[in-house]
């Protein structure tokens, strides 16, 4: 159960777009359309912005998208707000009832 | 108000116990599967556990296995998680968080409880 591979930072300037990258393997990522990501702002707990690798509950804004290829699943933030700054999490089911984290993605807007 | 609220979280000298609870309300709970997901200071999530919605059927990440254990009474619409032999790393936030019909996402969290293992 090792952890999903996230870049530690990303940065981008109001109104441009960032992708955060999540690298797992053929056991979880790759494996299943299981792949979510969660936004967390400091001291509050995390929320689901995208389910089922591209899905988006109600809500979230559109300016928020996800995908995969292979093993790598992506996060596409469009449009940057200064709220959006946050860290960032996947998180996939790894088989066998288990589910693993990314290690966190740390975006700021410039 | 749909809502999770955790308790039990305090300061616990290594090798003790501490149970922590998740109070539902506002959905049906006895319809939802319920994980534990922990967050040690200034590191990121991990899950820990998963308990179906009726109980009975529960797994653990291998970290956690055999010194944490998932419960919940469907009656009191209340999770549990008991926690022994507790050790500095355990150090922690614990949310516990809504399974989806799948299971394997997270629509709602509670704000969490800070378990401090410390001497």
């Amino acid at each position: 159960q090792s952890a999903l591979t996230q870049p530690p930072s990303a940065s981008g300037s109001p109104g441009q777009s960032v992708t955060i990258s999540c690298t797992g393997t053929s056991s979880d990522v790759g494996g299943y359309n299981y792949v979510s990501w969660y936004q967390q702002h400091p001291g509050k707990a995390p929320k689901l912005m995208i389910y089922e690798v591209n899905k988006r509950p109600s809500g979230v804004p559109d300016r928020f998208s996800g995908s995969k290829s292979a093993n790598t699943a992506s996060l596409t933030v469009s449009g940057l707000q200064a709220e959006d700054e946050a860290d960032y999490y996947c998180g996939s089911y790894a088989g066998s009832s288990n589910l693993v984290f990314g290690g966190g993605t740390k975006l700021t807007v410039l | 108000q749909v809502q999770l609220v955790e308790s039990g979280g305090g300061v616990v000298q290594p090798g003790r116990s501490l149970r922590l609870s998740c109070a539902a309300s506002g959905f049906t709970f006895s319809s939802s599967a319920m994980h534990w997901v922990r967050q040690a200071p200034g590191k990121g999530l991990e899950w820990m556990t998963v308990i179906s919605n009726d109980g009975n059927y529960e797994n653990y990440a291998d970290s956690v296995k055999d010194r944490f254990t998932i419960s919940r009474d469907n009656s009191e619409n209340t999770l549990y998680l008991q926690v022994n032999s507790l050790r500095a790393e355990d150090t922690a936030i614990y949310y516990c968080a809504r399974g989806t019909n799948n299971w394997w996402y997270f629509d709602l969290w509670g704000r969490g409880t800070l378990v401090t293992v410390s001497s």
